[in-house]
């Protein structure tokens, strides 16, 4: 069974510029998260999607970041304006219904200049 | 407001001796904890789990002990081995929280030959 696919792997971009994660949970997980890792702490969400309805999005930037879950499949997570406090690991993860186990991606490092 | 706390920035052990990483948690209303293991580049991965209606769970090397007078839970790894080496993440599901997992700040183990 493949795991969460994430891509890409590293981004570098300059300040005010935009940039877009992409996430492919396991197949059959209706479950999606996203959480942004800063260095030497642990992983905080910042939106759980249900299917493609977006059920908690309380710790969402809304000013620069959006996100998006067309069909209840794949994920997009877009950053515009990007600052450079923004620079952290992005980690997709992705659970079955009703299960607490949550099954993580290895992450996108972005890094803002 | 730190809800999971891990202390213990890093921890070194001998190989073949006991690895125990702890955790403690302020919020009375989490029902579920989970322990993560990390390796560099990779998303967490997990390991184990504990309802709050048990005390111990066990998997192989790996036991979790949850103290829930004490709001503290702690991850034995008998005997450590170099593999074991990670960082080390501990989270908490709150009841009725929906599959919100809230991360400890992680703790880096070292398995010494």
């Amino acid at each position: 069974e493949a795991g969460v696919v994430q891509s890409p792997r590293y981004k570098i971009i300059e300040k005010k510029q935009p940039v877009a994660f992409w996430c492919n949970p396991i197949s059959g997980h209706n479950t999606l998260y996203w959480y942004l890792q800063n260095l030497g702490q642990g992983p905080e969400l910042l939106i759980r999607y249900e299917n493609e309805e977006a059920v908690d999005d309380s710790q969402l930037p809304k000013d620069r970041f959006s996100a998006e879950r067309l069909k209840g499949v794949d994920s997009t997570l877009k950053i515009q304006p990007a600052e450079l406090g923004d620079s952290a690991v992005y980690l997709c993860a992705s659970s079955s219904q009703g299960y607490n186990e949550q099954f993580f991606g290895p992450g996108t490092r972005l890094t803002v200049l | 407001d730190q809800q999971v706390k891990q202390n213990s920035p890093s921890l070194s052990v001998q190989e073949g001796r006991i690895s125990i990483l702890n955790c403690d948690y302020t919020n009375s209303m989490f029902d579920y904890f989970l322990w993560y293991k990390k390796y560099p580049a990779e998303g967490p991965t997990f390991l184990i789990s504990i309802s709050s209606i048990k005390d111990k769970n066990e998997d192989g090397r790996f036991t979790v002990f949850l103290n829930k007078s004490a709001k503290h839970l702690s991850l034995h790894i008998v005997p450590s081995q170099p593999g074991d080496s990670a960082v080390y993440f501990c989270a908490a599901i709150p009841a009725q929280g929906a599959q919100k997992l809230v991360f400890g700040q992680g703790t880096r183990l070292t398995i010494n030959p």
